[in-house]
């Protein structure tokens, strides 16, 4: 059974400050994790991907990935009260031929307090 | 940029009855992903089919099917309906492992 965990939260930051979100999963098959953002009663939207052990940043956004400790980790910068929403921790494995598996965690429901 | 497409996006049925959910992927993406997900929970998978043929199933129940068409296109068809079906559902497409799945903004289906 794939396993994704994250804090439910909610987590409440205000206005400016750095949120951060963690996850840790159990499949070592994982290739690949993204990030997904979900606002209530919409569909979830992709803003971030990571592969390789270390840190991506994209705009306010930096990914940290570390795959030894099976550890995946999103922080946001100058968080801004359109952030607040869900956001969804997802491993990708390898699944069927030419698809790949996306085992999401509940999320973490993140408040930026204006 | 274009993005997923879905039909409909509300839909309405009683007990016992057939639901037909539509997906039109982004052009070009040879994978499609159905996912369910229910009021407070994550999106579960349920079925995926790469270049036409199916790839992966998730927990997709006895009652539901799905298919691609030749056109890229997916349906997802259930049958005897549940008030437990009662979901968003959302199909999600994607060209390439490294891309990501890229989500439409659901069907929300409600059984009465």
């Amino acid at each position: 059974q794939k396993e994704v965990e994250q804090n439910s939260g909610p987590l409440s930051v205000p206005e400016g400050a750095i949120a951060s979100l963690n996850c840790t999963y159990s499949d070592r098959g994982s290739q690949s994790f993204f990030w997904y953002r979900q606002y209530s009663g919409k569909s979830p939207e992709l803003i971030m991907s990571i592969y390789s052990n270390g840190d991506k940043e994209d705009g306010r956004f930096t990914a940290q990935l570390n795959k030894a400790s099976q550890y995946v980790s999103l922080l946001i910068r100058d968080s801004q009260p359109s952030d607040s929403a869900t956001y969804l921790c997802a491993p990708q494995a390898v699944g069927g031929a030419g698809s790949y598996q996306l085992t999401f965690g509940k999320g973490t429901k993140l408040s930026v307090i204006p | 940029a274009a993005g997923v497409i879905q039909s409909p996006r509300h839909l309405i049925k009683e007990k016992r009855e057939t639901a037909t959910l539509k997906c039109y992927p982004i052009p070009r993406h040879d994978t499609v992903y159905w996912y369910q997900q229910g009021p407070g929970q994550d999106p579960q998978f349920l079925i995926s089919f790469y270049e036409k043929m199916q790839s992966d199933k998730g927990s997709i129940p006895d009652r539901f099917s799905a298919q691609q068409f030749s056109d890229y296109h997916s349906e997802l068809n259930m049958s005897s309906l549940e008030l437990g079906d009662s979901a968003l559902y959302f199909c999600a497409s994607s060209l390439s492992w490294r891309d990501g799945q890229y989500f439409g903004p659901g069907t929300r289906l409600t059984v009465l």
